[in-house]
Parts: C-alpha cells; sequence; structure tokens
C-alpha cells in the first residue's frame, strides 16, 4: 500500500522490558513525526525528523524514549524499561514537507502489564 | 494547560441536517489549523485546514470557519452521512515550530438514520 505503516499494531508486554515500534513512511515524504495518545485525550506529539536535519525530540517524556531514522526513511521508536503509564496508542505520520497536512498510520497499541 | 479545547465530547446529529464541531484555542501565535477525523483502531485522517489569512475554506460537504477575534474555529458538514460518524479532532500550529501540532481531544459525532 502507499499509507504509512506501522508495527506491530497491538504489542503486549510487561513491565520493564524494552519496546520497538516501527514506522515505514509514505515514500517520499520528508517529514516524519510520531505521537501518542492515551485514552480520551487528544496526540501528544514526541518527536520529529525533517531530511538529514537533526531531530526535534523535544516531545519525548523523559530518557526511556529514543526514536532514530534510518536512511530517512523507516523510523524506530524505542522505549525501555517500561512502565504502566506508558500503555497508549503510538501513532506515527509523515507529510511531504512543513505545513504540509499529516498522513498518519494506524497506530501501535501498547499494553503494558 | 490545553492550548486547543473541544469542549464537547460528543454530539448527535440527524443523518441529512448539518453537523457543527467547534474548536477554542488560548495561543494567539497559532496561524494554521487543521481539522481531521478518526475511526477506531485506524489512524487520524486529514480533512481540512484554514490558514490565519483566511476566515473560511471550502471542501465539498465541509467548510472550515475561523474567527481570529474569538480565537474560534468550527467545522460544517451539510448534509451529514452516516459515513461522517467519527471521532473530528482540530489541531494548531505555528511558527516557528510550524510542524509541532497541539491537538484538541476530539468530539465523537454520531450521525443517526
Amino acid at each position: 500500500g502507499a499509507g504509512v505503516s506501522q508495527s506491530p499494531s497491538n504489542k503486549v508486554t510487561e513491565k520493564g522490558k524494552d519496546v520497538e515500534l516501527r514506522c515505514d513512511p509514505i515514500s517520499g515524504h520528508t517529514a516524519l513525526y510520531w505521537y501518542r495518545q492515551s485514552l480520551g485525550q487528544g496526540l501528544e506529539f514526541l518527536i520529529y525528523f525533517q531530511g538529514n536535519s537533526a531531530p526535534d525530540k523535544s516531545g519525548l517524556p523523559s530518557d526511556r524514549f529514543s526514536a532514530e531514522r534510518t536512511g530517512g526513511s523507516v523510523s524506530t521508536l524505542t522505549i525501555q524499561r517500561t512502565q504502566q503509564e506508558d500503555s497508549a496508542v503510538y501513532l506515527c505520520a509523515s507529510s511531504p514537507g512543513l505545513r504540509q497536512p499529516q498522513h498518519f498510520g494506524d497506530g501501535t497499541r501498547l499494553s503494558i502489564l | 494547560d490545553q492550548q486547543v479545547k473541544q469542549n464537547s465530547p460528543s454530539l448527535s446529529v440527524q443523518e441529512g441536517r448539518i453537523s457543527i464541531l467547534n474548536c477554542d484555542y488560548t495561543n494567539s501565535m497559532f496561524d494554521y489549523f487543521l481539522w481531521y477525523k478518526k475511526y477506531p483502531a485506524e489512524g487520524p485522517t486529514f480533512l481540512i485546514s484554514i490558514s490565519s489569512i483566511k476566515d473560511k475554506n471550502e471542501d465539498g460537504r465541509f467548510t472550515v470557519f475561523l474567527n481570529k477575534s474569538a480565537k474560534h474555529l468550527s467545522l460544517h458538514i451539510v448534509p451529514s452521512q452516516p459515513g461522517d460518524s467519527a471521532v473530528y479532532f482540530c489541531a494548531a500550529s505555528s511558527r516557528p515550530s510550524n510542524y509541532q501540532l497541539i491537538w484538541g481531544a476530539g468530539t465523537k459525532l454520531i450521525i443517526k438514520p
């Protein structure tokens, strides 16, 4: 498909484990975003990648969260030593550039037991 | 401190009538606004946007109105159709952080047959 692809769609893990979430953006989109949505809340910005520029990590809630984008395409969001409050839907989006509408994947539903 | 507020958690409208979804914001630096629609277990889908230099933007059945003095925007859907039943989010951004969207908590729209 031509849309943003995220994997896994669901992830259940025990508190204290590390998790990796993957995002394949739309081909040719230079901007990539990660968001988190907790139950009943709006989307919370986590991190932004634009081309080869340094990412904006200002939304990452703690140093347990990190993300990378390899080759300007695929991105991985890593959460170390997961806590129950990390349970949420993690959404990835991409856009052709600044001030362009963001196209979202279907998200990864993360549940920490 | 919610910069973007959607005060109605849900809205029920008869099929064929007009649906009006409202959004208020507090940050006068916001100059770009978007509406997204979200079905369960899917990522948000872009609907329509408006720049602060305009007060109205129309796309088919969807019209967004912006009242800068009141810091208020609204999305009108006319006529409403059953497929419009979804959660609607408004989002805003401001220069220089053009990419960092601030999201409302969403309004669940239910279209009654």
